[in-house]
């Protein structure tokens, strides 16, 4: 079945460094990705709408220039916590559709839990 | 504006027992709804959706929902819950089939003891 890998599965980094986080689609092109915060006992929020080869697409609230989305190829699309401060510490997971299958569901990543410390 | 309420936050049944866990939408036309698993330290896994047609809907793992529009529900069951179904669950709705933008409940945590 249709993979994403997201990684790393953890990170701790110091207030003001920068974290990159993979999404990956193993065995699937995905033009289109997405990336989701979860707070300790929230709900999943959209974040942002990753689109290979053009700018991303930020959801209201989300500070682009904080969290910038690339998207270089169809299989890969990276999100960096800029300056991270520790109201960042969240869960982020990706998300993405297989480009080749109509009405292909999401699948989702296994998350990436940040604490900033 | 849609929105989903998981009214229970958390929820512990004995292995063996039966399973209802509750999720409410608000979206005025019919929606797209979904019922995803995130086990502990995990992503999240589709169980089912339903975009129309017989209300009621199996998914993979034994479970199975039912589209209420007059409830404007979409409660999800298992008759015998194992203990592997210990995880965190999450319903969802969106406004097309091919959305992107899923709204999510709060989920509710289950809690399975031998």
């Amino acid at each position: 079945g249709a993979v994403v890998s997201q990684h790393p599965s953890w990170v701790i980094c110091k207030s003001g460094t920068s974290v990159k986080i993979e999404c990956r689609s193993l065995d699937f092109q995905a033009t289109t990705m997405f990336w989701y915060r979860q707070f300790p006992k929230q709900s999943l929020m959209l974040m942002a709408t990753s689109n290979e080869g053009s700018k991303a697409t930020y959801e209201q609230g989300v500070e682009k220039d904080k969290f910038l989305i690339n998207h270089a190829s169809l299989t890969l699309s990276t999100l960096t916590v800029t300056s991270a401060h520790p109201e960042d510490s969240s869960f982020y997971i990706c998300s993405a559709r297989d480009t080749g299958v109509g009405n292909s569901p999401l699948h989702f990543g296994n998350g990436t839990r940040l604490t900033v410390t | 504006a849609q929105s989903v309420t998981q009214p229970d936050i958390h929820i512990t049944v004995s292995e063996g027992a039966s399973l209802e866990l509750r999720c409410n939408y608000s979206y005025g036309a019919t929606p797209y709804l979904f019922w995803y698993v995130q086990s502990p330290g995990q992503g999240l896994q589709l169980l089912l959706k339903y975009f129309s047609g017989d209300t009621l809907v199996q998914g993979i793992k034994g479970f199975e929902a039912e589209f209420k529009r007059s409830q404007s529900s979409f409660n999800l069951r298992k008759p015998s819950v194992h203990w592997s179904d210990a995880a965190e669950y999450f319903c969802a709705v969106a406004t097309q089939t091919g959305a992107n933008n899923l709204f999510f409940g709060t989920g509710t945590r289950l809690t399975v003891i031998p």
